[in-house]
């Protein structure tokens, strides 16, 4: 089992939708918790940094269940540029190493 | 200002050859780490430096790759013997330090295709 699991989808949803991507960790002693972005053939970027109280960044929002080890990143309002991987990563411990999961797929269409 | 860079930005090269990529982080940046991204493996850790030490080897999938950092700067990740499951997009990324709350900026990797 790998230690970040998400759904690969692809998502393929209309423009204005909402859709939410989830993310599970099985290491409990994971300590940071983000959701990169990237597009085709491009490398990673920060999406945003997930904490516990859940965090909204305009149209995004992150939420942290430590109890049940799972993330969530809700997008709002879905524009053609939301169309991306998007990658739950996970950071074990204070090591600084990413650890990613598979990434799910999101294809926004007019 | 300039982001990471790496080089080249795609190599190919037949099996048993060895292979140097090269990557330059943000400047000032002292935690520099080195992911891979294959099919069907997704991305994942090789190796990181603080400074120029490497405290976390254990990414690094055989004895065929080593990596060194020099002056805190500059990394080269070596890969001696190439195999063609060494096929991927090598990603380079630096932070400020080596702190969960430090983004990693990545580069643009750089693509090996093994023959």
């Amino acid at each position: 089992r790998k230690e970040v699991e998400q759904d690969p989808g692809p998502f393929n949803v209309p423009e204005g939708a909402t859709v939410a991507f989830n993310c599970t960790y099985s290491n409990s002693a994971s300590q940071s918790f983000f959701w990169y972005r990237q597009d085709c053939r491009k490398e990673p970027k920060l999406l945003m940094s997930v904490y516990s109280s859940g965090n909204e960044d305009g149209r995004f929002t992150a939420q942290l269940n430590r109890a049940s080890q799972y993330i969530s990143l809700l997008i709002r309002d879905s524009k053609l540029s939301d169309s991306a991987t998007y990658l739950c990563v996970v950071i074990r411990g204070n090591t600084g190493k990413l650890i990613f999961g598979q990434g799910t797929t999101l294809q926004v269409k007019p | 200002g300039a982001g990471v860079s790496q080089s080249p930005s795609n190599k190919v090269t037949e099996k048993g050859k060895d292979v140097e990529l090269r990557c330059d982080p943000i400047s000032g940046h002292t935690a520099l780490y080195w992911y891979r991204q294959s099919l069907g493996q997704g991305l994942e850790f090789l190796i990181y430096f603080q400074g120029n030490s490497a405290p976390d080897k254990s990414g690094l999938p055989s004895d065929r790759f080593s990596a060194e950092r020099t002056g805190g700067s500059v990394s080269t990740l070596t890969i001696q013997r190439t195999q063609q499951e060494d096929s991927a997009v090598y990603l380079c990324a630096s932070s400020l330090r080596q702190l969960d709350t430090d983004t990693q900026y990545f580069g643009p990797g750089t693509r090996l295709t093994v023959l």
